[in-house]
């Protein structure tokens, strides 16, 4: 139990573009899901975290209108990052945390590597 | 805030020998404290936890017992594989805090065989 799934798995677009990115829970509900980005060989980057039908707290010096965050129910939140560039370029994680049962474990998801050309 | 502090990699072993990674960590109240492991290309896995001073958490042959007087939450195996080769992470967080997470920076380990 406790699977969290994330599409697309690697995405390469284009400088400019806008790209989503899904991070589902698959078998339980998760009130509170966390997004981080990772760059090679270094440790996790908290860049936000989402509560189900309320706005996503940013932490600081993470632009929200960059990095728009959506958890519309109680099993899926969503990435944008609008008009990506080659900076952004990395590898993105989602985690959750039941809304039942344990809440200081999260499940992370198998990550998105995204590549902006 | 909260901290945690990995023992700096990256970290080689032969097969079959004893594995330590040491963790410590600064917090207030009484976080619960993780190990995971993260092989190449994929998420973070969940490999073992602790929620209160001197648990053991175990899993997969890997142990580390939560010592609050030392503030440790050291990662143990005794033979580890060519398998084991991954990139493990020391974290803690709070149950008040629905799971919000602090990671240390992560420690590589490559076992040869």
């Amino acid at each position: 139990g406790a699977v969290v799934s994330q599409h697309p798995s690697w995405v390469i677009c284009k400088s400019g573009t806008s790209v989503k990115i899904e991070c589902r829970s698959l078998d339980f509900q998760a009130t509170t899901m966390f997004w981080y980005r990772q760059f090679p060989k270094q440790s996790l980057m908290l860049m936000a975290t989402s509560n189900e039908g309320s706005k996503a707290t940013y932490e600081q010096g993470v632009e929200k209108d960059k990095f728009l965050i959506n958890h519309a129910s109680l099993t899926l939140s969503t990435l944008t990052v609008t008009s990506a560039h080659p900076e952004d370029s990395s590898f993105y994680i989602c985690s959750a945390s039941m809304a039942s049962g344990s809440l200081d474990t999260q499940y992370f998801g198998p990550g998105t590597r995204l590549t902006v050309l | 805030g909260d901290s945690v502090t990995q023992m700096e990699g990256p970290v080689t072993l032969s097969e079959e020998a004893f594995l330590t990674i040491n963790c410590t960590y600064t917090a207030t109240g009484y976080p619960s404290l993780f190990w995971y492991v993260q092989y190449p290309g994929e998420g973070l896995q969940l490999l073992l936890k602790a929620t209160k001073a001197d648990d053991k958490g175990s899993n997969k042959g890997f142990e580390a017992t939560y010592r609050k007087e030392t503030t440790s939450f050291h990662l143990e195996k005794g033979s580890v594989q060519v398998s084991d080769s991954a990139v493990y992470f020391c974290a803690l967080s709070h149950n008040t805090n629905a799971g919000k997470s602090t990671f240390g920076d992560g420690t590589t380990l490559t076992v040869k065989p």
